[in-house]
């Protein structure tokens, strides 16, 4: 167990529709990362906050935000879901010091129909 | 260009044997180097991290970068069945923004 928490684990929908995945970091780590992992892309960095500023981004849709709360958990928001936005998405969370190591959730799998 | 190459696999092995991992990055700026492994439907863990290049072993886990060559590598001594998993490198250079590799399925066969 990595500390970091995600939720939900599944979540089934449609197309066209707007979903809200939920991660809590590890107890005080700054740094919050999301992924999507899909099979033919591998694992792709979206998005960094770190203590509620954004950081860092990647290869995010507009489609897609995110936020970091005040106390440090964050949502990744999904809108106008397409099929191809089905993958797994990971939230990751890292030390002040020590940003490199990064410690992974067990991910949200999303499905759009 | 993708930042980070990896050989997908699949790789099966005896027990016992040596695993020889690799990747391939294109960016000489990247300074840490990582690799992680992910069990099925689980998030990725962990397993070493190099800054720079040189080895850096871990019990029966070696890892190596040769910046030179932009090559990265993970060495698996005495495999062991647990040990099959995907295995993905991971690469930074300001703990910002990471590449990972798409990932080598690793199979180890009793």
């Amino acid at each position: 167990d990595s500390g970091v928490t995600q939720t939900p684990k599944h979540l089934i929908t449609a197309t066209g529709q707007r979903v809200t995945l939920r991660c809590s970091p590890r107890s005080g780590d700054l740094s919050v990362y999301w992924y999507q992992q899909s099979l033919d892309q591998g694992l792709q960095f979206l998005i960094q906050y770190y203590n509620g500023e954004e950081r860092a981004k990647g290869n995010i849709l507009e489609r897609f935000s995110a936020q970091q709360f005040p106390d440090l958990h964050s949502e990744l928001n999904l809108s106008s879901l397409e099929l191809g936005d089905s993958a797994l998405y990971f939230c990751a969370s890292s030390e002040k010091g020590l940003l490199f190591e990064q410690f992974f959730g067990p991910g949200t799998r999303l499905t759009v129909l | 260009q993708k930042e980070v190459e990896q050989d997908p696999g699949p790789l099966s092995v005896p027990e016992g044997a040596i695993v020889s991992l690799n990747c391939t990055y294109s960016n000489s700026a990247f300074q840490y180097f990582m690799w992680y492994r992910q069990y099925s439907r689980k998030g990725p863990e962990l397993l070493m991290y190099t800054y720079s290049s040189g080895n850096k072993e871990d019990g029966r886990f070696t890892a190596q970068v040769d910046k030179s060559s932009k090559y990265i590598s993970l060495f698996i001594r005495d495999s062991q069945p647990s040990d099959s998993a995907t295995y993905l490198c991971a690469t930074t250079n300001t703990g910002n923004q990471f590449y990972f590799g798409t990932g080598t399925s690793l199979t180890v066969i009793p």
